[in-house]
């Protein structure tokens, strides 16, 4: 079983559509949570640190539930500059050093 | 802001040359990591350092060796390219938190290899 598993995708949504990532992680060690953005032939940038009260940026939601070991993304009014791939990310231990990275899904947002 | 800079956006090499990719960053972070990432593969890491002078494996360092004698910067080294060392290699850093665990991953802008 993979150490952090996401949606496979792609995802194609319409301009202003909502749309719902979802992650799992398989190691209860894990401490820090983010979702990254990476862009065609780019680098990846962190869109949003995930913490367990929740937390909003904008359009973007992100949630964690350690007891489930899940966490997810939700895009509103999604717009053709969200089109990506999005990325899962668990740090785990107590020095940071170890992140890992799920496969990424990709959203299309279509005009 | 947080830079993290790698030193060449597109390399190519021959077969058999020895290649230096190098990274720095600005942030005075203790953590540094080289990747790389491939269509299908995801991001696979390579080599980490936490320190000036110390090294961890990652998942594939096989034809990797990584160098840090400055805190700001890690060097990846192919001792001798081959044709499947053919990626986008990424940089990037990282700091300790004092409570535990530690801050997001901040990217150099990658570097694509090409060995021929």
């Amino acid at each position: 079983r993979k150490e952090v598993e996401q949606d496979p995708g792609p995802f194609n949504v319409p301009e202003g559509a909502t749309v719902a990532f979802n992650c799992t992680y398989s190691n209860s060690a894990s401490q820090s949570f983010f979702w990254y953005r990476q862009d065609c032939r780019k680098e990846p940038k962190l869109l949003m640190s995930v913490y367990s009260s929740g937390n909003e940026d904008g359009r973007f939601t992100a949630q964690l539930n350690r007891a489930s070991q899940y966490i997810s993304l939700l895009i509103r009014d999604s717009k053709l500059s969200d089109s990506a791939t999005y990325l899962c990310v668990v740090n785990i231990g107590n020095y940071g050093q170890n992140f890992v990275f799920g496969p990424g899904t990709r959203l299309s947002v279509l005009p | 802001d947080v830079k993290v800079t790698q030193s060449s956006r597109y390399l190519v090499k021959r077969t058999g040359e020895k290649v230096f990719l190098e990274c720095v960053q600005d942030m005075d972070h203790e953590n540094m990591f080289w990747y790389r990432q491939d269509p299908g593969l995801g991001l696979r890491l390579i080599y980490f350092s936490y320190d000036v002078k110390m090294k961890e494996k990652g998942d594939i360092p096989e034809g990797y060796s990584v160098s840090r004698e400055k805190k700001e910067r890690f060097s990846l080294i192919l001792e001798s390219a081959s044709t499947n060392q053919t990626s986008m290699y990424l940089c990037a850093s990282s700091s300790i938190l004092a409570t535990g665990g530690g801050t997001e991953a901040f990217f150099g802008q990658g570097t694509r290899l090409t060995v021929v």
